[in-house]
């Protein structure tokens, strides 16, 4: 079975420079999250979704970031302008939220790098 | 005060140890609780979830204590293969049924 796939896996960008990170959720999920973890903060939420719908958009840092589920096979999540304190690792994770169950799988990340 | 703590270790422990981490919580509301674990530069994964009776999956038990709001994880028999960092994770439930808290961290190495 296919997990959460995220693309691409590494990026390397300059300060300025618009980043977009995708993710394809589990089929069948109803719930998708994207997290940042960095050394300093660790693993936050930024947005979520459920059934395509932002849900909690309370941890994006700033305008700067959007996120976006056009349909419940893909989201996006875009940073412009990038800086370089953006630098971390992106993940995407999904899940099928039912009651108070919410497994949430992770996909492979995407290490982001901001010069 | 943090919504979820946990010590950041490290813990370094001989292969065959027993090891036991803790976590506690702020939101006394919480519904539901995890331990992920988390392989160096991966992506986290569940290890196992934490139910108010207490639940054994092998080598691995968690412990919940709503009253004094703290999760416990104990590893018995530690392999090699469990060195990594084990995520505390606590879902509040109600409006925030979806948002899941995770906590630093603690990280683990068994050595030989």
């Amino acid at each position: 079975d296919a997990g959460v796939i995220q693309s691409p896996r590494h990026e390397v960008t300059e300060m300025g420079q618009e980043v977009t990170l995708r993710c394809k959720p589990i089929s069948g999920h109803n719930s998708l999250f994207w997290y940042r973890q960095t050394m300093m903060r660790g693993l936050e939420l930024l947005i979520y979704f459920n059934n395509n719908v932002p849900i909690d958009d309370s941890g994006m840092p700033e305008d700067r970031f959007s996120a976006k589920m056009p349909n419940a096979s893909f989201s996006t999540l875009k940073i412009q302008p990038s800086e370089p304190r953006d630098s971390a690792v992106y993940f995407c994770a999904s899940s099928l939220i039912s009651g108070a169950l919410n497994t949430q799988y992770f996909g492979p990340g995407t290490r982001l790098t901001v010069l | 005060r943090k919504e979820v703590e946990q010590d950041p270790g490290p813990f370094n422990v001989p292969e065959g140890a027993t090891v036991a981490f803790n976590c506690t919580y702020s939101n006394s509301a919480s519904q539901s609780f995890f331990w992920y674990r988390q392989d160096c530069r991966k992506e986290p994964k569940l290890l196992m979830s934490v139910y108010s009776s207490g639940n054994e999956d092998g080598r691995f038990t968690a412990q919940l204590n709503r009253a004094s709001q703290y999760i416990s994880l104990l590893i018995r028999d530690s392999k090699l293969s469990d060195s990594a960092t084990y995520l505390c994770v606590v879902n509040a439930g109600g409006t925030s049924y979806g948002k899941l808290t995770f906590g630093q961290g603690t990280i683990l190495t068994v050595h030989p």
